[in-house]
């Protein structure tokens, strides 16, 4: 059974700090990584997508991945009170077909004012 | 442009009813995929469509369910009789042809409760 797992949280952290998201996943033959926020009641919206090792950096947004650790990471640079939201990790495994992605639960992350 | 939409957006029945979930993709989306959340659980991938062909239906969990997509466009999910553990959210996404593998479009999610 392929699994992706995330601290469910909730992550509280003042405005202006870094978040940082943690996942970890399974199947070692992994191939893409991806991170979707979701707001409460509304649809998860892709934020970053990773393929290879090492950093991703997209504005206040930066994706790690290490492949040898199966472990995938999302860091929030100056926290605003509007990413107050549920971060999920994504998977997409070995041998899996498009779109066929596996997730996590999901960490909320609240950003205080 | 118009983003994933599906209705309803909440609907309650008993058990032993019928529902029928549609989405409609964005425009020019060949790929749609349904997927299911339910109550403290992660959210699980049914099926995937590739214009009005099943792409890959290894996450349909019995055959009370049924998908299609008549046409190409816009899908159906039918839930043929509900069960009380059919509830949850069920999500549609929309994807390009050649879009980057995993990188799909989610709609709000339409809610079932099964009673």
């Amino acid at each position: 059974q392929k699994e992706v797992e995330q601290n469910s949280g909730p992550l509280s952290v003042p405005e202006g700090a870094i978040a940082s998201l943690n996942c970890t996943y399974s199947d070692r033959g992994s191939q893409s990584f991806f991170w979707y926020r979701q707001y409460s009641g509304k649809s998860p919206e892709l934020i970053m997508s990773i393929y290879s090792n090492g950093d991703k950096e997209d504005g206040r947004f930066t994706a790690q991945l290490n492949k040898a650790s199966q472990y995938v990471s999302l860091l929030i640079r100056d926290s605003q009170p509007s990413d107050s939201a549920t971060y999920l990790c994504a998977v997409l495994g070995y041998g899996g077909s498009q779109g066929n992605l596996i997730f996590g639960k999901g960490t909320k992350l609240s950003v205080k004012p | 442009e118009a983003g994933v939409t599906q209705f309803p957006s909440h609907s309650v029945i008993e058990k032993g009813q019928t529902v029928t979930l549609r989405c409609d993709p964005i425009s020019g989306h060949d790929n749609l995929y349904w997927y299911r959340r339910v109550m403290g659980k992660e959210i699980k991938f049914l099926l995937h469509f590739v214009k009005e062909s099943k792409q890959d239906e290894s996450g349909m969990p019995n055959n009370r369910f049924l998908a299609e997509r008549t046409g190409g466009t816009y899908s159906t999910l039918k839930v043929q009789p509900a069960e009380l553990e059919d509830s949850g959210v069920y999500f549609c996404a929309s994807s390009q042809w050649n879009g980057v593998t995993g990188e799909l479009f989610f709609g709000e999610g339409s809610r079932l409760t099964v009673l």
